[in-house]
């Protein structure tokens, strides 16, 4: 059972990027899947969350321009970032919770740099 | 979601005990049994080492406790070990929404 992110990257303010959360041992599709992130030297902040059904929330700073998806086929979580900012720059972890936001696959985390 | 409060950091010497609060509000700590705690040392993903206020996933030491009362949530380390120096977070259910984490602790070993 694990998780493994890519998709992290230098990018400018303002750009796109979109991070991937591939898994092995479980279905994405019949659990909680979250990102995580945590900005350097940082606490972690939870961004978004989707929901066995389909349900998905953000956390403030992200709702209206992260979007998390996932294909049941490719066994992918997604998180779609646009309009980046600066303050967007941390480690994004992929995380599947119990059911009540308790996390118990981690990935290793993949890096997000917003700077011009 | 305002984070969950913690000290910023904690110590004791080896085989000491070490606790640490984790305080939030009625829609989030006090209004669920549903506190994690996790731990993270440096340059690593965080491990789960405790869920739901109490309850320990496999081959997590028994030195490892929560609790909780009220608004707040406790881990206990007991018979601290050199390999506990790490940062901990605590985080909790808030209803059908994102989670939300503590501020962190960074736990020294003396």
């Amino acid at each position: 059972v694990q998780v493994v992110e890519t998709g992290g990257g230098l990018i400018q303010p303002g750009g796109s990027l979109r991070l991937s959360c591939a898994a092995s041992g479980f279905s994405v599709s019949n659990n909680y899947m979250n990102w995580v992130r945590q900005a350097p030297g940082k606490g972690l902040e939870w961004v978004s969350i989707m929901y066995p059904g389909g349900d998905t929330y953000y956390t403030d700073s992200a709702r209206g321009r992260f979007t998390i998806s996932r294909d049941k086929t490719k066994n992918t979580v997604y998180l779609q970032m646009n309009s980046l900012r600066a303050d967007d720059t941390a480690t994004y972890y992929c995380a599947r919770d119990l059911g009540a936001r308790d996390v118990d696959v981690w990935g290793k985390g993949t890096t997000v740099t917003v700077s011009s | 979601q305002s984070a969950l409060t913690q000290p910023p950091s904690a110590s004791g010497s080896p085989g000491q005990t070490v606790s640490i609060s984790c305080t939030g509000t009625d829609g989030d700590v006090g209004g669920h049994d549903y506190v994690s705690w996790y731990q993270q040392h440096p340059g690593k993903a965080p491990k789960l080492i405790i869920f739901a206020v109490n309850k320990r996933p496999s081959g997590v030491p028994d030195r490892f406790s929560g609790s909780k009362s009220g608004n707040t949530a406790s881990l206990t380390v007991s018979g601290l070990q050199t390999e506990d120096e790490a940062d901990y977070y605590c985080s909790s259910y808030a209803g059908w929404n994102v989670g939300v984490f503590g501020t962190g602790t960074k736990v020294t070993v003396l």
